[in-house]
């Protein structure tokens, strides 16, 4: 399909890991992102990886990238109730033009 | 840092009305975005300008115009606002090189009367 596809809801408990999964279209995607968006704002670049690479890690979060099923995925280890958010997963297909969105992961954490 | 500041966080309007959404981005970017977010459906790109007096339209343009008359100011215009168009309203910069990351403004929540 054309679209960036995520699951829309994920619930877990404080201290517990989270992991957020996101499948994109075009293997040509140059970079992917992944977006959070707190209640009532904007977009914040939470974390990104460069299509060569498989895994990323900063601090709590780990990106792997599995490029053959063109799957992406977000693990926060140590979920807090301040990442309680939506998650938008983002591929870059062409330089120039928009990124494309997935449709949001929203994360609740329950303590 | 670069800042994306939107006009307006909240806006209420009426049915017929014309609305101007303002963005601004202080970091001399070449591309700017504007997007909807609705429940369930995610961002849809209404508009896309790639340099000054250039637009172009995206998945969801109609109903919709825009403006780009300096580098760093990019306008959202509804002709004439209906229901429909009740939304969350994202402005986006971009460089047009490089990791290709996008800055969001805080939004604009549009309410059509």
């Amino acid at each position: 399909g054309e679209d960036v596809e995520q699951s829309l809801f994920l619930s877990v408990r404080e201290g517990d890991s989270s992991v957020i999964n996101c499948t994109y279209t075009d293997s040509s995607s140059t970079y992917l992102y992944w977006y959070k968006q707190e209640p009532g704002a904007g977009l914040q670049l939470l974390t990104y990886i460069f299509s060569n690479m498989d895994m990323k890690q900063d601090q709590r979060l780990t990106v792997l990238l599995n490029k053959k099923d063109k799957h992406l995925s977000l693990r926060i280890a140590d979920t807090q109730t301040g990442d309680s958010a939506i998650y938008f997963c983002a591929e870059s297909r062409q330089a120039g033009t928009a990124l494309i969105f997935g449709k949001g992961t929203t994360l609740s954490v329950s303590s | 840092d670069v800042k994306v500041t939107q006009s307006s966080r909240y806006l209420v309007k009426r049915t017929g009305e014309k609305v101007f959404l303002e963005c601004v981005q202080d970091m001399d970017h070449e591309n700017m975005f504007w997007y909807r977010q609705d429940p369930g459906l995610g961002l849809r790109l209404i508009y896309f300008s790639y340099d000054v007096k250039m637009k172009e339209k995206g998945d969801i343009p109609e109903g919709y115009s825009v403006s780009r008359e300096k580098k760093e100011r990019f306008s959202l215009i509804l002709e004439s606002a209906s229901t429909n168009q009740t939304s969350m309203y994202l402005c986006a910069s971009r460089e047009g090189t490089g990791r290709n990351e996008q800055f969001f403004g805080p939004g604009t929540r549009l309410t059509v009367l």
